[in-house]
């Protein structure tokens, strides 16, 4: 099982970024999957969660409709629309895998995270 | 959201000695689904336990999980030179997730 991010990198404040996690070693269409951030020496703040489907999305509150996630079995990946970025938006952003179809349970595995760096 | 506190924030300990550390959630969290990661600098968590209690794939048996409700607990038996580093609680039981803060295990 592998899990690549791809997509970040510096923007400005008020700008868009679309994340990637192209996954691997497992049939993706039938688990859920989930984005997790993990700002600068801070803790971990799940971000978003998708069913294997994509039919069900479930998001944290804190992100005030800002961030969509989706998913394109056919590619086997996972997307995070970001928009209205700001600031505290700066982080690593990770996806893992659910342990089944549902969006919750635990994570396992975990991608290397790629970098989001918010700034003018 | 169900909030978990883990205590406490560091945890300085000698390799050999045994590691005990709290998550405590603001609500009882449903079928105790919770798990426990490990962080080491520069990399990814890894899945240590799931549903409190159940070790996961590859994870040497020093280390356990317990508790039920609000009150759960990681135990390292005995701490090995590759265990020191930041352990995070999350809980699956409600349809937001949430982790807590981390406890850091250093070397003392």
């Amino acid at each position: 099982v592998y899990l690549l991010e791809s997509g970040g990198g510096l923007v400005q404040p008020g700008g868009s970024l679309r994340l990637s996690c192209a996954a691997s070693g497992f049939t993706f269409s039938s688990y859920a999957m989930t984005w997790v951030r993990q700002a600068p020496g801070k803790g971990l703040e799940w971000l978003s969660g998708i069913t294997a489907t994509g039919s069900g999305t479930y998001y944290a509150d804190s992100l005030k409709g800002r961030f969509t996630i989706s998913r394109d079995n056919s590619k086997s990946t996972l997307y995070l629309q970001m928009d209205s970025l700001s600031a505290e938006d700066t982080a690593l952003y990770y996806c893992a895998k659910n342990p089944a179809n549902n969006w919750d349970g635990w994570l396992d595995p975990w991608g290397q995270g790629t970098l989001v760096t918010v700034s003018s | 959201e169900i909030v978990l506190t883990q205590s406490p924030g560091t945890l300085s300990l000698s390799p050999g000695e045994r590691a005990t550390l709290s998550c405590r959630t603001s609500q009882s969290v449903r079928n105790n689904y919770l798990a426990w990661y490990q962080q080491k600098p520069g990399q990814a968590p890894r899945l240590l336990m799931y549903d409190a209690s159940s070790r996961a794939t590859g994870i040497p048996d020093r280390f356990s999980g317990s508790g039920s409700g609000t009150d759960f607990t990681l135990t390292i038996s005995r701490l090995e030179p590759e265990d020191f580093a930041v352990y995070y609680c999350q809980q699956y039981g409600s349809i937001v997730l949430t982790f807590g803060g981390g406890t850091k295990v250093e070397i003392k």
